[in-house]
This record gives structure tokens, sequence and C-alpha cells, in this order.
């Protein structure tokens, strides 16, 4: 059973455009969410996270969105960059242990110049 | 401050034989989990540890298994191999109970290749 679903495998952007990938999740215990940004052979990067008595969270050129009602959650970049091109996880946690990340499968995104 | 580091970077091992994985997490962290990542499975929870004990176990059989140090640095050890460990296994560090401390960040893994 997976407890968090990221349903596009990979998504394409122009440069300088707006990129969203989005998240699922089924446990509504979740109550803390992260993405992660990561390359081939490397640790995952941290970007941003949501605490769930957020609805938004901003930090520079990404923003995460977060819709408690419909279990979902969004990674905002704007604008996209060459350098964003990478496999982007989101995360969550909160139900059996704030240290155990549940991640879904990864979205695999693509900076087109 | 120092990210977390993890060494060996890279290991190949044979079926059958145990190995032992390091990581030392960036400083005043005092907890640290460890995950596995294969193509099939994704990023999966192996087991966490703060303040030398372990709080938290993923589904994972009894092969694997970990410790944490006074000084917070753990170690991961897989006994009997099996081709299937062959995996990139990550570790990642917090400071839980601190605000903001709940993020965990991560090592650049070690990628382990059983033959």
């Amino acid at each position: 059973d997976q407890q968090v679903k990221q349903n596009s495998p990979s998504l394409s952007v122009q440069e300088g455009r707006i990129s969203i990938l989005n998240c699922d999740y089924t446990n509504s215990m979740f109550d803390y969410f992260l993405w992660y940004k990561k390359y081939p052979a490397e640790g995952p990067t941290f970007l941003i996270s949501i605490s769930s008595i957020k609805d938004k969270n901003e930090d520079g050129r990404f923003t995460v969105f977060l819709n408690k009602s419909a279990k979902h959650l969004s990674l905002h970049i704007v604008p996209s960059q060459p350098g964003d091109s990478a496999v982007y996880f989101c995360a969550a946690s909160g139900f059996q242990g704030a240290q155990k990340l549940v991640f879904g499968q990864g979205t695999r995104l693509t900076i087109n110049p | 401050k120092a990210g977390v580091t993890q060494t060996p970077r890279y290991l190949i091992k044979t079926r059958g034989q145990q190995v032992t994985l390091s990581c030392s997490p960036i400083s005043g962290h005092r907890s640290v989990s460890w995950y596995q990542q294969t193509p099939g499975q994704g990023l999966q929870f192996l087991f966490e540890y703060f303040s030398e004990t372990q709080r938290n176990k993923g589904n994972f059989p009894g092969r694997f298994s970990g410790r944490q140090f006074s000084n917070s640095r753990s170690e991961m050890n897989v006994s009997t191999l099996e081709l299937g460990d062959s995996a990139l296994y990550l570790c990642a560090s917090s400071t839980p109970g601190l605000a903001g401390g709940d993020t965990q960040y991560f090592g650049p893994g070690t990628r382990l290749t059983v033959l």
C-alpha cells in the first residue's frame, strides 16, 4: 500500500516557465511534508517543507501548497532553470515518529532551454 | 557546518558476506535514520536511532541492523548478503524536538553492489 504517491513519473518544462510537481497521500495522520531534489548516485537535497497547520510555504523560487482535505500537496518552481533538472521526491512523516519518512516514487523534472 | 558524511561511498561484496556502513551526522544532530533506495522499491525507511536507542524500525528482515554511538555516529550492518541487497544506502540526520528540527538532511549515500 503506497501511502505517498507521485503519479507523474516525468515532467518537461521550458526554461523560465512554472514547474508544478504533485503529490498525494492517503494517511491523514501525516503532519509534516517535505520535498527533496535528487541527482543520480547522490543523497536527496532538502528543498522545502510544510507543517499540516499551514497551507502554503514559500522559499525563494520554491512554494509548497498543502490541501489537507484533498490529501494533496504540490511544489511550484518559478521561474524554472536548467539546474532544476533532477528527480523530485515528496515525503511525509508524523504518525509513527517524526523521523520515519515515507517517500513517493519521484518525478523526473527536465527543464528545456 | 559540515554535512552528513557516509563511508565508504562504494562497496562490492559477494553473496553471503556481511557489510558495515558508517554515517557521521551533522554536528549537534542526535537522530540518525537509514534508508535504502532501489529502482524497484524506491526510498524505504530502515530504522532510526536517537541517543543510542533504536526508536523506529521499517519492514526489513533481521539481517539489517544498526547502532548509534555516544557521539551520534551510526553504523548499519547487513549480514548474509543477498543479490537484492544491492542498493544505495542513505543516512539522514536531524534534531527532532527543536524548532524546525524534523527536517532530515541526507548524506551522499553508500552504493552497495552484491555479486
